[in-house]
Parts: C-alpha cells; sequence; structure tokens
C-alpha cells in the first residue's frame, strides 16, 4: 500500500525568508503524481503544486518550487519569499492510476510565518 | 464558478443517530470523492462515485454510505453515529474517474461533531 508521510509536525519561518516542508512517500508504482496542499483556517484545501512522476524537471509555481528526487521517493516543497497569507497546513498527497485517481495524504505541517 | 459547496458548514449530532453531508460539485465536474479529516491528521478516502455509481470505497464501515444524483451532487450518508465519526468531511470533485492528470476541487467541508 502506498503511504506518505512529513516528518515535520510544524515549521516556522521568517516573513520574506525560505522555507522548506519535507515530504516521502512509497510505492511500487511508476505512473503517479505528488502534489502539495495548502488547508488555510478556512479549511478548503488549496493546490499549491503537482509533480508528474516521469517528468524529471521539478515543478514551479512562482514563489511554489519542489525538489523531487524519485529514486529516494521524496519530494519536497519549497517557499520563497514567505508572506504572512503562507501560513497554513500542507498537505503532501500522492496519486496513482491503481487508486483510480483519489489521493493518499500525510498527516501535515503546521506552518507559521513570522512577520 | 461557485466551485464546491457543501452543506452544512458545522452540525452536531448524538451518539447512535444518523446523519447526511450534502456536496455541490464545480460546475462541469462529474465526479465526486468523500474524505475524512479527523483532528490533527490528513484526510483520508472514504469513496468515490462517478456515474451514479460508487467506484472505489477506502477503508470505512458500511455505515458509511453514499448516493450521486443525475446532475452529480452527492450525499454522504453516516447510520448509527459513533463518538469518532467526530472530523470534518470534505468533498472533492474533479471531471473524470480514470484520468491520472485530473485536478480534484475541495469544498470547504462540514464539521461535524458527534457527542
Amino acid at each position: 500500500a502506498q503511504t506518505v508521510t512529513q516528518s515535520q509536525p510544524e515549521m516556522s519561518v521568517q516573513e520574506a525568508e525560505t522555507v522548506t516542508l519535507s515530504c516521502t512517500y512509497d510505492t511500487s508504482e511508476s505512473d503517479y503524481y505528488l502534489f502539495w496542499y495548502k488547508q488555510p483556517p478556512s479549511r478548503q484545501m488549496i493546490l499549491v503544486i503537482r509533480q508528474e512522476a516521469y517528468k524529471q524537471q521539478n515543478a514551479t509555481e512562482n514563489r511554489f518550487s519542489v525538489n523531487f528526487q524519485k529514486a529516494a521517493k521524496s519530494f519536497s516543497l519549497k517557499i520563497s519569499d514567505s508572506q504572512l497569507g503562507d501560513a497554513a497546513m500542507y498537505f503532501c498527497a500522492y496519486k496513482n492510476r491503481g487508486s483510480q485517481g483519489n489521493l493518499i495524504f500525510g498527516k501535515g505541517t503546521k506552518l507559521s510565518v513570522k512577520p | 464558478d461557485a466551485g464546491v459547496t457543501q452543506s452544512p458548514t458545522h452540525l452536531i449530532k448524538t451518539r447512535g443517530q444518523q446523519v447526511t453531508l450534502r456536496c455541490s460539485p464545480k460546475s462541469g465536474h462529474d465526479t465526486v470523492s468523500w474524505y475524512q479529516q479527523a483532528l490533527g491528521q490528513g484526510p483520508q478516502f472514504i469513496f468515490q462515485y462517478y456515474e451514479e455509481e460508487e467506484r472505489q470505497r477506502g477503508n470505512f464501515p458500511d455505515r458509511f454510505s453514499g448516493h450521486q444524483f443525475p446532475n452529480y451532487s452527492s450525499e454522504l450518508n453516516v447510520n448509527a453515529l459513533l463518538l469518532g465519526d467526530s472530523a470534518l468531511y470534505l468533498c472533492a470533485s474533479s471531471f473524470g474517474t480514470l484520468t491520472l492528470n485530473t485536478e480534484a476541487f475541495f469544498g470547504q467541508g462540514t464539521r461535524l461533531t458527534v457527542v
């Protein structure tokens, strides 16, 4: 069974600084996607960034980028120029065709941004 | 576009009662998935509906049941509520069920408290 592990329950960053959130996963599949979702206090899950497993190039979305290490099964999220609005729970998630496209989530990392 | 809407936002029920949660998918989406998010945990997949049928189910007892209507909206029913059913219930909609490259959009969830 696929699993997703986030080893950092909480992280803190100074406004305008850079922070990296860690995620590892376990799978025997070769065709899958990885995601980072943000869940602010409003509770709605918002997609931050996604990575296709067969693409070697790391995905980037504005201030958000990932470091995808397929052999190590590692998928970290880097947030540059952190803003107060980045404070939220961040969840790493996995999806493969075998799960018919449903998401397997980690336990999340709570990110605080200090002004 | 209203996005994914869920109702009610909050609900308090007594142990042993039954509850129905509702979800309207994002316009153009035909697939609805339900997730349970216990406090301090990542969401866990309950089941997915596509073409008015349950297509996949997570590791949840049959006290959890659902339905999808011709307009693609969906209901989650939980019978014989237990204290452990207290959680945030998230609905996610997407287009198609077998496409790996399908982004799921989430609603703001229903906070269920069982007393």
